[in-house]
């Protein structure tokens, strides 16, 4: 079964500290995607990153990082020097690959507070 | 900007009167999801087109039904809103990976938060 484990429900930190927001998956497909995405209180779910299975290396993206380790199942995402409009919540999520379509199993989502 | 439209962005209606919430894409994407997401929750799939194959998740109630004229719209109806069934309501879409040979990325929609009075 697929699975995806954001243990962290909530996390604040003052502007221009790093931040790091975790996630576990379990699956036992051999090939499979997992995503990060941004929620801002406006509602609208903005795709950061995708990273298929087979790519475990590190991306950077401006301020943005992503640690992929396939040995511990956890795709972790950090932001450095974080700013205020870095709060939203963050979603990790895992596709299973269906005939038709990919479905995505979603973690609970971090709320990321980011004080001035 | 190829993009994923959700109107209105907020609906109010009342305990059992049918409402309606629209979904359009410039993508031209194959697949149109909708997710329902109560606060403080992740997203929950309620159904999928591909193309004009609709596809029901398991446990949606029947009181969730969709329709989908053509690749660029979709649209939500609830038949019998409850207050259960306040939520932000999120569309999406996404390639297929039958013809595209890729799991792709799903795009989303603002989102339509819905009032139950």
């Amino acid at each position: 079964a697929q699975k995806v484990t954001q243990a962290q429900t909530e996390i604040s930190v003052v502007e221009k500290e790093d931040v790091t927001l975790d996630c576990v998956y379990e699956t036992r497909d051999t090939t499979y995607y997992l995503f990060w995405y941004k929620q801002p209180p406006s509602g609208e779910l903005v795709f950061l990153i995708r990273r298929n299975s087979f790519d475990e290396q590190n991306e950077i993206s401006g301020r943005y990082s992503w640690n992929f380790q396939k040995s511990t199942s956890s795709f972790n995402f950090t932001i450095t020097a974080s700013q205020v409009v870095d709060s939203a919540v963050y979603f990790c999520a895992l596709s299973e690959r269906l005939y038709n379509f990919n479905k995505f199993y979603f973690g609970s989502g971090t709320k990321l507070n980011v004080k001035p | 900007d190829a993009m994923v439209i959700q109107n209105p962005r907020y609906q109010v209606t009342q305990f059992g009167k049918p409402v309606t919430l629209s979904c359009s894409q410039t993508l031209n994407h194959n697949v149109m999801y909708w997710y329902q997401q109560k606060s403080s929750q992740a997203p929950k799939l309620l159904f999928h087109y591909y193309d004009k194959d609709f596809n029901n998740e398991a446990d949606t109630p029947d009181n969730f039904q969709s329709r989908r004229p053509n690749t660029s719209f979709c649209f939500l109806d609830i038949r019998s809103p409850g207050l259960g069934d306040a939520a932000m309501y999120l569309c999406a879409t996404s390639l297929d990976p039958v013809t595209s040979g890729i799991t792709d990325t799903q795009y989303f929609g603002p989102g339509t938060r819905l009032t139950v009075l």
